[in-house]
């Protein structure tokens, strides 16, 4: 079975920027997968911020950016602020409707 | 506004079947742009799909657990509903259900998954 792949926990300095990416246990992620990225704060549900690998989610600010590096899809985040910590998810499209979650990372910004 | 709201049994026994019901409203789920599903999120730990619907009927099972799940939708209600059967402490988790906008015009496809979430319902499996 596949596995989507991504770091556990991320370190960034207040300011700084930080590169979390989204990979496959087999194989390159590219944009037929359909990268997307979710943000998700204690007891919330979560937020989408990027779709289709690079399409901000309305009212998301431009911080946040979707590419693919290498063979991972990845999520930018320019001038880190306090309340960007939380946990991230992505997830891609497999095909015939089935969808993978990744393990997610924590980001810890200090 | 488009909202999604989740409803059940918040306790659940072992070997017995988990049943979901999820609300929507401020919108129709026979629109055609549009699939339904459900995530669900053991405390402390990841995300996990687990099924999608279209209104017309069509389904889509998580691998792993397609031998228990059964995903169903009630268009004239508004609503769609879980079905997981053969519980175990395993599949104790905050449920939510979600919408997936996907249509394809003359850019292309345009896939949103999950763009609309429910608050979540925590379902705990235990005797």
């Amino acid at each position: 079975q596949t596995v989507v792949t991504q770091e556990p926990s991320f370190s960034v300095s207040p300011g700084g920027t930080v590169t979390l990416t989204c990979g496959l246990s087999s194989g390159s992620v590219s944009t037929s997968y359909y990268p997307t990225w979710y943000q998700q704060t204690p007891g919330q549900a979560p937020r989408a911020l990027i779709y289709s690998t690079n399409t901000r989610s309305s009212g998301v600010p431009d911080r946040f950016s979707g590419s693919i590096l290498g063979n991972k899809a990845a999520l930018t985040i320019t001038g880190a602020q306090a309340d960007d910590e939380c946990d991230y998810y992505c997830v891609l499209y497999m095909g015939s409707g089935i969808s993978v979650f990744g393990g997610g990372t924590k980001l810890t910004v200090l | 506004q488009l909202q999604l709201q989740e409803s059940g049994p918040g306790l659940v026994k072992p070997s017995e079947t988990l049943s979901l019901t999820c609300t929507v409203s401020g919108g129709s789920i026979s629109s055609s742009d549009y699939y339904w599903g459900w995530i669900r999120q053991p405390p402390g730990k990841g995300l996990e799909w687990i099924a999608s619907i279209y209104y017309s009927g069509s389904t889509y099972y998580n691998p792993s657990l397609k031998s228990r799940i059964t995903i169903s939708v009630d268009t004239s209600k508004n609503q769609f509903s879980l079905r997981l059967s053969s519980v175990t402490a395993a599949d104790t988790a905050v449920y939510y259900c979600a919408r997936t906008t996907y249509y394809y015009d003359s850019s292309g496809y345009t896939r949103r998954p999950f763009d609309y979430w429910g608050q979540g319902t925590l379902v705990t499996v235990s005797s």
